[in-house]
């Protein structure tokens, strides 16, 4: 079975500072990674995702995340973090079989100070 | 071009009412999903429809019924509300492929008393 580990609940950082949010996946195969992010009281919205080629992948608003096989994870960064980054964000992990079956994490709630 | 649509945005039921929550997308998706979000506990897979005329049980489905009226529509019966039930719904669609992303809906607030 496919799972997603998001080990911190609750993140605060001053604006401009430098983003890691941390996940961790189990899953047997190759497994197709996403990042998606929800705004307060708004439908998640995909962020950047991987399922081969460069492991470092980027998506949209500056974030960028590594996939590292040896570690099992699929960081999610941004250099210089804005007030408008303030959401939660979910990582997830997904397959093929008939349908798109996606495991979510629990997510990451986002604070960032002035 | 609306994306995913869901009706209602916010309810408030008794317990043992039931509700239909509607969900419809316009990109001609083969797959639909019915989400709940609850805090600490991500999204769970309440059911899914791979096709037009096909469902099946998610990760919760106790409590819940669906129906895939056409390739657009997917709904979300509860026919006896209970509190449990309290939680924020999403409905999402995507191609069949583990690859593609899954295109959301803005969510229904239902709250059961």
């Amino acid at each position: 079975a496919q799972s997603v580990t998001q080990p911190d609940i609750h993140i605060t950082v001053s604006e401009g500072a430098s983003l890691e949010l941390r996940c961790n996946y189990s899953y047997g195969a190759t497994p197709y990674l996403f990042w998606y992010v929800q705004s307060p009281g708004q439908g998640l919205q995909l962020l950047l995702k991987y399922f081969s080629g460069d492991t470092l992948v980027q998506g949209i608003k500056g974030f960028e995340a590594e996939f590292k096989r040896s570690q099992s994870s699929f960081n999610l960064r941004k250099p210089s973090v804005h007030w408008s980054d303030a959401a939660e964000y979910f990582c997830a992990v997904g397959r093929d079989g008939g349908y798109q079956k996606v495991t979510f994490g629990t997510g990451t709630k986002l604070q960032v100070i002035p | 071009n609306a994306g995913v649509t869901q009706t209602p945005k916010f309810q408030v039921l008794k317990t043992g009412q039931s509700m239909t929550l509607q969900c419809a997308q316009d990109m001609n998706h083969n797959s639909m999903y019915w989400y709940r979000q609850d805090p600490g506990m991500g999204l769970r897979l309440i059911y899914y429809s791979a096709s037009e005329g096909t469902t099946d049980k998610g990760e919760v489905p106790n409590g819940y019924n669906v129906s895939r009226l056409n390739k657009r529509e997917f709904s979300l019966r509860l026919e006896s509300a209970a509190p449990s039930q309290t939680s924020v719904y999403f409905c999402a669609s995507s191609t069949n492929r583990g690859t593609d992303t899954q295109y959301f809906g803005p969510g229904t607030r239902l709250t059961v008393l």
